[in-house]
């Protein structure tokens, strides 16, 4: 079974500070990892996604297969990144040949000015 | 980036009342859909799994009996809550995939259905 951990229900620190959001996930073949975010009110979105190794808003995410985490990170925080982050997997294929996505229960992220 | 409806955005019902809730892809065609469940302050609960012209795959523990997917086209799921009863009140969403190798999920604003 696929599973995505996030340990912190909430991280909170000051603007300017280092940030770093843990995921844990536990899959059995190559999984893809994702990073969406949910601002007050808004929908949910993706943020980045492992296979892009791309920087959005100043997060990065390296995907360790290893220590199997996929851990978000930004040098320095803006109040503007208070929001809701979730890890997600997309791992194994449905009958109907879907892969299915697995979301960790996600973190809360408090940017204090 | 591709943009997912869902309708209505909220709704408030008798219990014993079916409701349904309606995602689509506004701009692009969806290969697959997801139903998800949002309890306050938790995660995203996949309930089902929705492929155009096929049946759903439904998550363990999801009645499928109670909680009808239509997939009509590839661009539009509907979900039927039937005979809905107060513990069914959430916030229900909907995100879909655009295929060609991507698995980013586009999601839905999410529709808040609460059950009297």
């Amino acid at each position: 079974a696929q599973r995505v951990t996030q340990p912190e229900k909430l991280l909170s620190v000051f603007k300017g500070a280092p940030v770093e959001l843990k995921c844990n996930y536990s899959y059995s073949g190559s999984p893809e990892l994702f990073w969406y975010v949910q601002y007050s009110r808004q929908r949910l979105q993706l943020l980045l996604r492992h296979i892009s190794r791309e920087s959005i808003k100043g997060f990065t995410a390296d995907l360790n297969k290893g220590e199997t985490s996929f851990h978000l990170k930004k040098p320095f925080a803006q109040e503007e990144d208070s929001a809701m982050y979730y890890c997600a997997l997309t791992g194994g294929v449905t009958a109907g040949g879907s892969y299915i996505p697995t979301f960790g229960r996600g973190t809360s992220l408090i940017v204090h000015p | 980036g591709a943009v997912v409806s869902q309708h209505p955005s909220r709704v408030i019902c008798k219990s014993g009342t079916s409701v349904k809730i309606e995602c689509r892809s506004l701009d692009f065609q969806a290969t697959t859909m997801f139903w998800y469940r949002q309890f306050p302050k938790q995660s995203l609960m996949l309930m089902a799994t929705s492929n155009e012209g096929s049946k759903a795959t439904y998550e363990q523990g999801v009645e499928k009996d109670k909680f009808l997917i239509n997939h009509a086209s590839l661009t539009l799921s509907t979900l039927t809550v039937t005979s809905a009863h107060p513990e069914d009140s959430s916030f229900y969403i909907c995100s879909a995939i655009a295929g060609g190798g991507w698995n980013e999920q586009f999601f839905g604003p999410g529709t808040r259905l609460t059950v009297l």
